[in-house]
């Protein structure tokens, strides 16, 4: 069966660099949440799309914005980094808002050097 | 505001024995989803059980069962039979009902030992 994708899966940037962060969502899956999960950390939520709208927002830096896409794929950016940004960023998927259960990609690791 | 406590940061299990991984929760929501993430070493998130509040029947999944007990707002995984595999790290989250998000517990580290 299909999965998330995330790319890249590796990432290393210096400070104040930007990095790109893409998810391609399992298909006919509208529904798409960013996660951030420090180091020894539990994932914690950033921003959702339902649709193409940005539907909830959570504890996103304002040096990263997201969008998604017409193909349902979404991109996570972020700008000015900082070492405080590594971290592994999670891409989840789901049939829609209401949906159960969501199905989270392989994940990017970001090394903010 | 809605609230996940794992208590247990690590625990130990003999392989083939059963153990349970405890989860408590906190929500004024009347309606809403309780979940089992294993997270491997490699780190990816896999998705074991869904549990709705309204769901009569505790979930299983093959060696995975979820102890329910709603008025103790416990969401108890049961891992029947471990396996050298399954040592991991186990996060029990919960998805706001407006919106969709999971808030995750801390997680509970999982080491079978052979």
């Amino acid at each position: 069966a299909a999965g998330v994708i995330q790319s890249p899966r590796h990432l290393i940037k210096e400070k104040r660099e930007t990095a790109t962060l893409k998810c391609y969502p399992i298909p006919r899956h509208d529904t798409v949440y960013w996660y951030q999960q420090g180091p020894g950390q539990d994932p914690q939520f950033l921003i959702s799309f339902y649709e193409k709208m940005q539907s909830d927002k959570g504890s996103i830096p304002d040096r990263f914005s997201a969008q998604q896409f017409s193909d349902y794929h979404s991109e996570l950016n972020m700008s000015s980094l900082e070492l405080g940004d590594s971290a592994l960023y999670f891409c989840a998927s789901s049939v829609s808002q209401a949906s159960e259960t969501q199905y989270f990609g392989p994940g990017t690791r970001l090394l903010v050097l | 505001a809605q609230k996940i406590t794992q208590t247990q940061p690590g625990m130990f299990v003999q392989e083939k024995e059963a153990v349970t991984l405890d989860c408590t929760y906190d929500t004024s929501d009347q309606s809403y989803g309780l979940f089992w993430y294993k997270q491997p070493s490699s780190g990816e998130m896999i998705f074991l059980i869904y549990q709705g509040s309204y769901d009569e029947q505790n979930a299983t999944e093959g060696r995975y069962s979820l102890n329910f007990q709603k008025a103790r707002k416990s969401a108890n995984l049961v891992i029947s039979a471990s396996q050298l595999g399954d040592s991991a790290m186990y996060f029990c989250a919960m998805r706001e009902t407006k919106g969709g998000k999971l808030i995750f517990g801390q997680g509970t580290e999982l080491s079978v030992k052979p």
